[in-house]
């Protein structure tokens, strides 16, 4: 296993076109989270998932947004009618779930809305 | 609630200097503390994690850093800065009791001149 992946690492899209991301956590992991940075900011936390329940939403999570995680193994986070506001650095991680246990991150997919 | 804050969007020293990156926290209850280092277009890479072990806590390419309750601090070091430690770094806290998600600081760019 070779970490967290994400797919695509980079995304154009035009105003108002639906995104759809792709993150396959660590195999073992049972947790797995989205967070988004923009420039010169830490990441926000989005929405995270026990196995294929999601259990909390950020209020940053507008009805624009929705993330699944249906096998509890890889999940996806789509974007409908993007704005531009949506350009940010779009992060997942995994981690095993216990108190204390660190995530690992993936590499991002950037999203740059024009 | 918690939070954290980072004192300071921008250090720089000399390389082979000492490496003091700042990191308050707010938890109403222990936390787990953690430093990530992220370096351009890519994900966050742990670096150390306090978990209510030992204070005094090693990472990875020789930083270190302190967990003073008194202070609520878990401020960063590294005792002779690198070329390749130029990066920008987030601390950040979690507790169990919200899912360990992540509550990150704005972070700190770190500057390294030969």
């Amino acid at each position: 296993d070779t970490g967290v992946s994400q797919d695509p690492r980079h995304k154009i899209t035009k105003r108002g076109q639906n995104v759809t991301f792709r993150c396959d956590p660590i195999s073992e992991h049972n947790r797995l989270y989205w967070y988004r940075q923009t420039l010169g900011q830490g990441p926000e936390f989005l929405t995270y998932f026990q196995n294929e329940a999601q259990l909390e939403k950020s209020r940053l999570l507008s009805d624009r947004f929705s993330a699944e995680r249906p096998k509890g193994s890889f999940s996806t986070l789509e974007i409908q009618r993007t704005e531009q506001g949506d350009s940010a650095m779009y992060l997942c991680a995994s981690s095993p779930g216990q108190p204390g246990e660190y995530y690992t991150f993936g590499s991002g997919t950037r999203l740059t809305v024009v | 609630a918690q939070s954290v804050t980072q004192l300071g969007s921008h250090v720089s020293v000399s390389e082979g200097a000492l490496v003091l990156l700042r990191c308050n926290y707010s938890s109403s209850v222990p936390p787990y503390l953690f430093w990530y280092v992220q370096y351009p277009n890519q994900g966050l890479q742990l670096l150390l994690k306090y978990t209510s072990a030992a204070t005094l806590v090693k990472g990875i390419n020789g930083f270190e850093a302190e967990f003073k309750k008194s202070e609520t601090s878990f401020h960063l070091t590294k005792p002779s800065a690198h070329m390749s430690d130029a990066a920008e770094y987030f601390c950040a806290v979690s507790r169990e009791t919200s899912g360990s998600r992540l509550t990150f600081g704005e972070g700190t760019q770190l500057t390294v001149n030969p």
